[in-house]
């Protein structure tokens, strides 16, 4: 019983071109969301957040969108570059949890192309 | 500023035996949590320690424990390994009141059970 679903596994974008990752949870109880992202050999890096009282978060080229009642978050990379290719899971948190008790997804592996 | 750092990096066990997994946090850290990713999977939250003591676990059986020592650094033990515990385990630090949900991770620790 999955939580939270990457339904792509893989993407494939154009250097330059917006990238689109996309993310469904299930549990309303759900009110913090994370993106981090995993080169290999290397550990998840945190990479940005929204709080469930806001539909919009930006940080230079990352933007991540909240649609609570369609209980959905996407990430959006513009313009996407070569070394955005990587591994990005979307995670999720419901208040008066643990800290670390975070729910994540399988991940979406985003190739990246000259 | 010195990273969250995991030992061993990799290694090989039989089925029953068991293994201990070691973990620094990032300076100033003092929470510790530990995930299990296995192939193709999300990491899944095993369980977290604050200052010393379990704050919170995950949907994993008595024989994965763990331990924080004074200066925060962690062990994830696991008994009686069965085939299924074969994965990367990722501990991941935070600074307790620190913005919600956001963890450090280290590299891993690749285990093996043959």
């Amino acid at each position: 019983d999955q939580q939270v679903k990457q339904n792509s596994p893989s993407l494939s974008v154009q250097e330059g071109r917006i990238s689109i990752l996309n993310c469904d949870y299930t549990n309303s109880m759900f009110d913090y969301f994370l993106w981090y992202k995993k080169y290999p050999a290397e550990g998840p890096t945190f990479l940005i957040s929204i709080s469930s009282i806001k539909d919009k978060n930006e940080d230079g080229r990352f933007t991540v969108f909240l649609n609570k009642s369609a209980k959905h978050l996407s990430l959006h990379i513009v313009p996407s570059q070569p070394g955005d290719s990587a591994v990005y899971f979307c995670a999720a948190t419901a208040g008066g949890g643990s800290q670390g008790n975070l729910i994540f997804g399988k991940g979406t592996k985003l190739s990246v192309k000259p | 500023e010195t990273g969250v750092t995991q030992s061993p990096t990799h290694l090989i066990k039989t089925r029953g035996q068991q293994v201990t997994l070691r973990c620094s946090s990032q300076s100033g850290h003092n929470t510790v949590s530990w995930y299990q990713q296995a192939l193709g999977q999300g990491p899944q939250f095993i369980f977290q320690y604050y200052r010393e003591e379990e704050n919170g676990r995950g949907n994993f059986p008595p024989r994965f424990s763990g331990l924080q020592f004074p200066n925060y650094s962690s062990e994830l033990n696991v008994n009686a390994l069965e085939l299924d515990d074969s994965a990367l385990y990722l501990c991941a630090s935070s600074l307790g009141g620190a913005r919600f949900g956001e963890l450090f991770f280290g590299e891993g620790s690749r285990l093996t059970v043959l």
